[in-house]
């Protein structure tokens, strides 16, 4: 168990729709990372927020959209979706302050567009 | 952050060292080595990593050459539980900077029984 506690664990909605993904941080982890890993894509990054504020961007989506809470969880819109959406989506946490601490990742959700 | 050359599979009979290759020929001074795996559509794991000396914890043994443009991870006794993609990722660590990882193809790696 790497403590980052990710809600719903399966989800199917239909194409046009709008979903919200949940993220819980470790205990005391004040980045969170959103990724998304499809069948032809592999693991790729789609945003950082660090202590409530966007950090970094990857390949996120204009129609997809993320915020962190003064309680550091995290959520992750997904809007107007399309079948090519359907992946799995996780999100992993770390400390900030060292060089090199590592990422916990959650065990993810997988959305399915229908 | 430099990109990462790793073979797409690899078997391994159980018990026996799992031996997993992984070439960064244009890796910086100032990056350093992770390695984390994904069992079967779980989350990934962070395994290890290193700066240029070589690292062991319970999990694995991280060998980075002396040029570090190449490393290898070693898993000592591999169980059937250690099927898994493994991947190498090279980055630098800077406090307080983005931090997000950058995932290759990684090495689908078998334990046979």
């Amino acid at each position: 168990d790497s403590g980052v506690t990710q809600t719903p664990k399966h989800l199917i909605t239909a194409t046009g729709q709008r979903v919200t993904l949940r993220c819980s941080p470790r205990s005391g982890d004040l980045s969170v990372y959103w990724y998304q890993q499809s069948l032809d894509q592999g693991l790729q990054f789609l945003i950082q927020y660090y202590n409530g504020e966007e950090r970094a961007k990857g390949n996120i989506l204009e129609r997809f959209s993320a915020q962190q809470f003064p309680d550091l969880h995290s959520e992750l819109n997904l809007s107007s979706l399309e079948l090519g959406d359907s992946a799995l989506y996780f999100c992993a946490s770390s400390p900030e302050g060292g060089r090199n601490t590592e990422a916990f990742f959650g065990q993810g959700t997988r959305l399915t567009v229908v | 952050d430099a990109k990462t050359t790793q073979p797409p599979s690899m078997d391994c009979a159980e018990g026996r060292a799992a031996n997993l290759p992984c070439n960064h020929s244009t890796i910086s001074g100032n990056e350093y080595v992770y390695w984390y795996r994904q069992i079967h559509s779980q989350g990934p794991q962070y395994i290890i990593h290193g700066l240029k000396n070589n690292e062991t914890n319970e999990m694995a043994s991280l060998i980075i050459t002396e040029d570090r443009k190449s490393s290898t991870l070693i898993l000592p006794h591999a169980t059937l539980r250690d099927t898994a993609v493994y991947y190498c990722i090279v980055r630098v660590a800077r406090s307080g900077s983005a931090r997000q990882l950058t995932f290759g193809s990684g090495t689908q790696l078998t334990v046979l029984p």
